[in-house]
C-alpha cells in the first residue's frame, strides 16, 4: 500500500520561502506523476502542479512564478517550494500520486501539514 | 481555468439513507470526473474515477454517472462511516479545478 507523508515547517514567515517534502513509502517515485494540494482554512482544495518522476513539471499558473516542484528518486522524496510567501498562503498542502491518462486522477495522499504565514 | 459548482454544500441524512450530490462543470469535460471522501485529519479518498468508475475496494454502494457538464455522486444507502466532505474534481484540463465540497452529516 502506498504511503506518502509531508514534512516541513509549520510556521513561515511572511516573504520567506516555504518548503516541504513528501516521502514515498510502499511504491516508486517511477513512473508516476506526484503532484501537491493545498486547502486553506475554510475553503476548497487547489491543486498546486506537479512533477514526474524524470523531472518534468507543470504548474497551476495561479501559483507558477512562485512555485518549483522537484524529484529525488535516490530518497523516493519529492518537494515543493514556494516563493514571497504572505498570509495568504496559509494553508493544509498535501501531497499526492497522480494516475490515469492524464494524470488527472490522485489515487494516493499525505494527511496533509498545516503551514501558518506568519510573522 | 474550469469552474466546478458543486451541490448541496451540506447535508443531513439518516442511516440508510440515498444521498445524492450533483456536480457541474463550466464547459464539457467529457467523463473526466472523479469524486473523493475527506475526513477530518485524514488523507483523502479517491472513491470515483471517470465519472462512473469505482476504485477497487471501494465499497459498492458508491457510484458515480454523468458526462459532459453534469454529474451525479450516490451512496444508495448511507452509513456511519460516509461521515466526511465530499469533493469533486475535474481531470480535463490543468490547472485541475475541485469543487467547493458536500459536508454529509446524520441526520
Amino acid at each position: 500500500q502506498v504511503h506518502l507523508q509531508e514534512s516541513g515547517p509549520g510556521l513561515v514567515k511572511p516573504s520567506e520561502t516555504l518548503s516541504l517534502t513528501c516521502t514515498v513509502s510502499g511504491a516508486s517515485i517511477s513512473p508516476y506523476y506526484w503532484s501537491w494540494f493545498r486547502q486553506p482554512p475554510g475553503k476548497g482544495l487547489e491543486w498546486i502542479g506537479f512533477v514526474y518522476y524524470g523531472g518534468s513539471t507543470t504548474y497551476n499558473p495561479s501559483l507558477k512564478s512562485r512555485v518549483t516542484i522537484s524529484v529525488d528518486m535516490s530518497k523516493n522524496q519529492f518537494s515543493l517550494k514556494l516563493s514571497s510567501v504572505t498570509a495568504a498562503d496559509t494553508a493544509v498542502y498535501y501531497c499526492a500520486r497522480a494516475v490515469g491518462t492524464v494524470a488527472g486522477q490522485f489515487d494516493s495522499w499525505g494527511q496533509g501539514t498545516l503551514v501558518t504565514v506568519s510573522s | 481555468d474550469i469552474q466546478m459548482t458543486q451541490s448541496p454544500s451540506s447535508l443531513s441524512a439518516s442511516i440508510g439513507d440515498r444521498v445524492t450530490i450533483t456536480c457541474q462543470a463550466s464547459r464539457d469535460i467529457t467523463n473526466y470526473l472523479n469524486w473523493y471522501q475527506h475526513k477530518p485529519g485524514k488523507a483523502p479518498k479517491l472513491l470515483i474515477y471517470d465519472a462512473s468508475n469505482l476504485k477497487t475496494g471501494v465499497p459498492s454502494r458508491f457510484s458515480g454517472s454523468g458526462s459532459g457538464t453534469d454529474f451525479t455522486f450516490t451512496i444508495s444507502s448511507l452509513q456511519p462511516e460516509d461521515i466526511a466532505t465530499y469533493y469533486c474534481q475535474q481531470s480535463d484540463n490543468v490547472p485541475f479545478t475541485f469543487g467547493q465540497g458536500t459536508k454529509l452529516e446524520i441526520k
